[in-house]
């Protein structure tokens, strides 16, 4: 079974640049989180998606941030424009549904905003 | 107050020792437990579930006391491969989230030594 396939692994930007993730998740999960976990921290949930709907978006700064999950399947996370906090390593991670223990991560994707 | 808090580490201990990390969270309607393991420079991967009766799988024992919206795992024997940072996910729901979301403690690193 294929697992949580995330890109670029890797992202180097400027301050104020713009920096675009995607997600695709094992096929037939319909739960959908992406994560920032920044250096020494645990995950921070930042957008939870049900199919291609929102359930969770509290934590996310949407002065900046944005996602999108339009066919319920693979999802984009975007930051525009992004500052310095923003270095971290951005997970995406799928269950089958909502309220199943184990979530399935990607190997994230390392974000550097010099 | 942090929705779930951890055990500040890092935590050193030699092979053989047995070290406890705790866990306390916030929101007393959560129904669903967990401990995840994330070696350096990986994403998390479920280590144990925690039920009510407390529940064991090899040298690992992890406990629940709701009352005091606690949670604990126990390493007994620590193995060199243990070493690694321990996090505690709590499923918090609510009216608007029945299914829940997961939410991570910040971790606990832990290092065994020879």
């Amino acid at each position: 079974e294929a697992g949580v396939a995330q890109s670029p692994r890797y992202k180097i930007i400027e301050k104020r640049q713009s920096v675009a993730f995607w997600c695709n998740p094992i096929s037939g999960h319909a739960t959908l989180y992406w994560y920032q976990q920044i250096l020494g921290q645990g995950p921070k949930l930042l957008i939870q998606f049900q199919n291609n709907g929102v359930v969770d978006d509290s934590q996310l700064p949407k002065d900046r941030f944005s996602a999108e999950r339009l066919k319920g399947v693979d999802s984009t996370l975007k930051i525009q424009p992004a500052k310095l906090e923003d270095s971290a390593v951005y997970l995406c991670a799928s269950t089958k549904d909502r309220g199943v223990e184990k979530l399935f991560f990607g190997s994230g994707t390392q974000l550097s905003v010099l | 107050r942090k929705e779930v808090e951890q055990d500040p580490g890092p935590f050193n201990v030699p092979e053989g020792a047995t070290v406890a990390f705790n866990c306390t969270y916030s929101n007393s309607a959560s129904q669903s437990f967990f401990w995840y393991r994330q070696d350096c420079r990986k994403e998390p991967k479920l280590l144990m579930s925690v039920y009510s009766s407390g529940n064991e799988d090899g040298r690992f024992t992890a406990q629940l006391n709701r009352a005091s919206q606690y949670i604990s795992l126990l390493i007994r024997d620590s193995k060199l491969s243990d070493s690694a940072t321990y996090l505690c996910v709590v499923n918090f729901q609510n009216l608007y989230n029945q299914g829940g979301k997961l939410i991570f403690g910040q971790g606990t690193e832990l290092s065994v030594k020879p």
